[in-house]
């Protein structure tokens, strides 16, 4: 069964740099959530979309950026990169009418050196 | 704010010996309950859910929760462990109408053979 794709699935940058994450859903999801996980810690909820509009929004940076498309993918803009900012980021996605069967991609480990 | 505690950070077990990992929420209302596995480099799969109905859930690979309403629980157990099941385990929470997921801060469970 198709799962929830991300890409990249590593990346590297610098600080002060900018990333772009995408998120490919599983086919017929329509919601998709973004989580940060930092070294040895739990994923924190960051941001949510259903039908391209934004859902819910946790602890994302005002650096931060995402959307979600008419295809449903969504991407996650990251500007003015920080040492901090290192960490797996998932993605994971759902039916907006089963919401809490979210499944997860494999993430995008970003390093910022 | 809605919160869940993990009262195990590592647990190291022989194979065929039993596993609970203690899960605790913060939350007076209606909750769903979660784990999730993660496999050393891999991403997050969920082992089960639990919304309603039976308080005792089954989930992948012989894995049960028991949802204790009185005691804000819902521990994890498996009767016999494998050197597979070596991985790092998450409670997770969504509450209050929002689908966004709440972890734990994980345990990470050793299996020696």
């Amino acid at each position: 069964a198709a799962g929830v794709i991300q890409s990249p699935r590593h990346l590297i940058k610098e600080k002060r740099e900018t990333a772009t994450l995408k998120c490919y859903p599983i086919p017929r999801h329509d919601t998709v959530y973004w989580y940060q996980q930092g070294p040895g810690q739990d994923p924190q909820f960051l941001i949510s979309f259903y039908e391209k509009m934004q859902s819910d929004k946790g602890s994302i940076p005002d650096r931060f950026s995402a959307q979600q498309f008419s295809d449903y993918h969504s991407e996650l803009n990251m500007s003015s990169l920080e040492l901090g900012d290192s960490a797996l980021y998932f993605c994971a996605s759902s039916l907006e009418r089963t919401p809490y069967e979210q499944y997860f991609g494999p993430g995008t480990r970003l390093t910022v050196t | 704010a809605q919160s869940v505690s993990q009262h195990n950070h590592h647990v190291i077990l022989s194979e065929a010996a039993s596993l609970e990992l203690g899960c605790n929420y913060s939350y007076g209302g209606t909750v769903n309950l979660f784990w999730y596995v993660q496999y050393p480099g891999q991403h997050l799969q969920l082992l089960l859910k639990y919304f309603s109905g039976d308080p005792l859930v089954k989930g992948i690979k012989g894995f049960e929760a028991e949802f204790i309403k009185s005691k804000f629980s819902f521990n994890l157990r498996k009767p016999s462990v494998q050197w597979s099941d070596t991985a790092e385990y998450f409670c997770a929470v969504s509450a209050g109408g929002y689908n966004k997921l709440i972890f734990g801060a994980g345990t990470r469970l050793a299996v020696h053979p």
